[in-house]
C-alpha cells in the first residue's frame, strides 16, 4: 500500500532542544517537501529535494535542516535556532517538480 | 514574487445549496493549476490537475474551470454535503531552480450547514 508516512504525529519540544520530524515514501517519488502551516496562512515552503543527496532551502529554512540520504526518507531537523517553531509540519512528495503532491498526516510540534 | 490567491478565506453554505470559489495565479508562464481539498484530521489530497484554457473538470459533484489567459479558476459544489466540509486549496507549479514548484493559495475554508 503506497504512501507517505510521518511521525510522530505530536511533539513536544523543550527551549533549546533540537528535535527531528520523520518523513518516509515508497511512492518511488524523486521529490519531496517539507511544508509549515500556520493558522490563518498557506503552505510555506520549509525545504525541498529533487533527487537524492541535494536538496534546496525554501522560503522560509532559517532554523531547519534537512538531509536526503536515501530516495525514500527526507528527515527535517527542527534546531533551537528556530525561534517560533510551534506549527502544523507537513511532508510531501510529487514524481517531480510542479507535479501533483502527496502529503504524510502531519506532525504538530509544540514548545514548552 | 509570485502569488496566488484564494477568495473567500472562509464560507458557510446550507446542505444542499451550491457554491463556488475562486483561485488567482500568474497569468504569464502557465504550465498548470491544482485544486486539493484537506479535511479535518486527514491529509491534503489532490481534486483536479488543469493544463488546458478552458479545460473543465468534474468529480461527482464537483468540477473545476481554469482560464489561463485572464489568470484565475473556479471551484464549484453543486448540492452541498455536511463530507464536503473541508479547506480547499489552490496551488501553481512556478519555474524555480530549473524545475517547478508548487506556489499555494491560502485556501477557502467550507463549512457546510445541515
Amino acid at each position: 500500500d503506497g504512501g507517505i508516512t510521518q511521525s510522530p504525529k505530536y511533539l513536544f519540544r523543550k527551549e533549546g532542544q533540537n528535535v527531528t520530524l520523520s518523513c518516509e515514501q515508497n511512492l518511488n517519488h524523486d521529490a519531496m517537501y517539507w511544508y509549515r502551516q500556520d493558522p490563518g496562512q498557506g503552505l510555506r515552503l520549509i525545504y525541498y529535494s529533487q533527487i537524492v543527496n541535494d536538496f534546496q532551502k525554501g522560503d522560509i529554512a532559517e532554523g531547519y535542516s534537512v538531509s536526503r540520504e536515501k530516495k525514500e526518507s527526507f528527515p527535517l531537523t527542527v534546531t533551537s535556532a528556530q525561534k517560533n517553531p510551534t506549527a502544523f509540519y507537513l511532508c510531501a512528495s510529487s514524481i517531480r517538480g510542479g507535479t501533483e503532491a502527496f502529503f504524510g498526516q502531519g506532525t504538530r510540534l509544540t514548545v514548552v | 514574487i509570485l502569488n496566488v490567491e484564494q477568495s473567500p478565506q472562509s464560507l458557510h453554505v446550507q446542505e444542499g445549496d451550491s457554491t463556488n470559489f475562486t483561485c488567482s495565479f500568474p497569468s504569464s508562464n502557465f504550465y498548470a493549476l491544482h485544486w486539493y481539498r484537506w479535511e479535518t484530521a486527514k491529509s491534503p489530497e489532490a481534486l483536479f490537475v488543469m493544463t488546458l484554457n478552458g479545460d473543465e473538470k468534474k468529480k461527482g459533484r464537483i468540477s473545476a474551470t481554469l482560464n489561463t489567459k485572464e489568470g484565475y479558476s473556479y471551484l464549484y459544489i453543486k448540492g452541498s454535503q455536511p463530507e464536503d466540509s473541508a479547506t480547499y486549496l489552490c496551488a501553481f507549479p512556478a519555474p524555480m531552480d530549473s524545475n517547478y514548484q508548487l506556489i499555494w493559495g491560502a485556501g477557502t475554508k467550507l463549512i457546510i450547514k445541515p
